[in-house]
């Protein structure tokens, strides 16, 4: 157990719709990465927060949106959704002093 | 952009037969190279960072070593629980963010 959380575990939508996923990192760690992992194109960074603040972008849609709240909890939102946003969601943390990186357990979406 | 190509994509092993993973790689002033195992339907698990060519870590059957173009994941007499996918991902000097490699298969054959 990596000590990051992450819900839901399943979501299944349909297509045009919109969902959140919630993301709580480990306690002390500052930061949140998300990614997307699709069969076809491996883990794809998508967006890093650090104490609240954007850091990094990767290939995040427009559609997508993401925040981190000042208990440092983060939120993805995802709109207008395809069929191709299918994919395992993950967040994950960053242990600045040591450099290593804990992965959240997952948050499997399926849009029908 | 930085980029990350893992070879071969699947390897397939008897127990006890070691072998290397390869992990080739381009990026903009390295600030760390990390190896994760991952299970099917969890996330990835944390093995090693690697930050400057010569370097060298180990645990329990692994050893990764990291050159200046490359990094190695060497798995010695693997058992069949260390079958996993194993990724290889990149972090730049100027930015924070992580690039991945699609990551090699492997499977131990008792």
């Amino acid at each position: 157990d990596s000590g990051v959380t992450q819900t839901p575990k399943h979501l299944i939508t349909a297509t045009g719709q919109r969902v959140t996923l919630r993301c709580s990192p480990r306690s002390g760690d500052l930061s949140v990465y998300w990614y997307q992992q699709s069969l076809d194109q491996g883990l794809q960074f998508l967006i890093q927060y650090y104490n609240g603040e954007e850091r990094a972008k990767g290939n995040i849609l427009e559609r997508f949106s993401a925040q981190q709240f000042p208990d440092l909890h983060s939120e993805l939102n995802l709109s207008s959704l395809e069929l191709g946003d299918s994919a395992l969601y993950f967040c994950a943390t960053f242990q600045d002093r040591v450099d290593e990186q804990y992965f959240g357990p997952g948050t499997r979406l399926t849009v029908t | 952009e930085d980029q990350v190509t893992q070879s071969p994509e699947a390897l397939r092993l008897q127990e006890g037969e070691s072998s290397s993973l390869n992990c080739s790689y381009t990026v903009s002033g390295l600030r760390g190279l990390f190896w994760y195992r991952q299970d099917p339907g969890k996330g990835p698990e944390f093995l090693f960072t690697l930050y400057s060519a010569g370097e060298e870590k180990e645990k329990e059957r692994l050893k990764a070593t990291l050159t200046k173009k490359e990094s190695f994941l060497h798995i010695t007499a693997p058992k069949p629980e260390d079958s996993a996918t194993y990724l290889c991902a990149v972090q730049g000097g100027s930015n924070y963010k992580l690039t991945f490699g699609k990551g090699t298969l492997l499977t131990v054959n008792p």
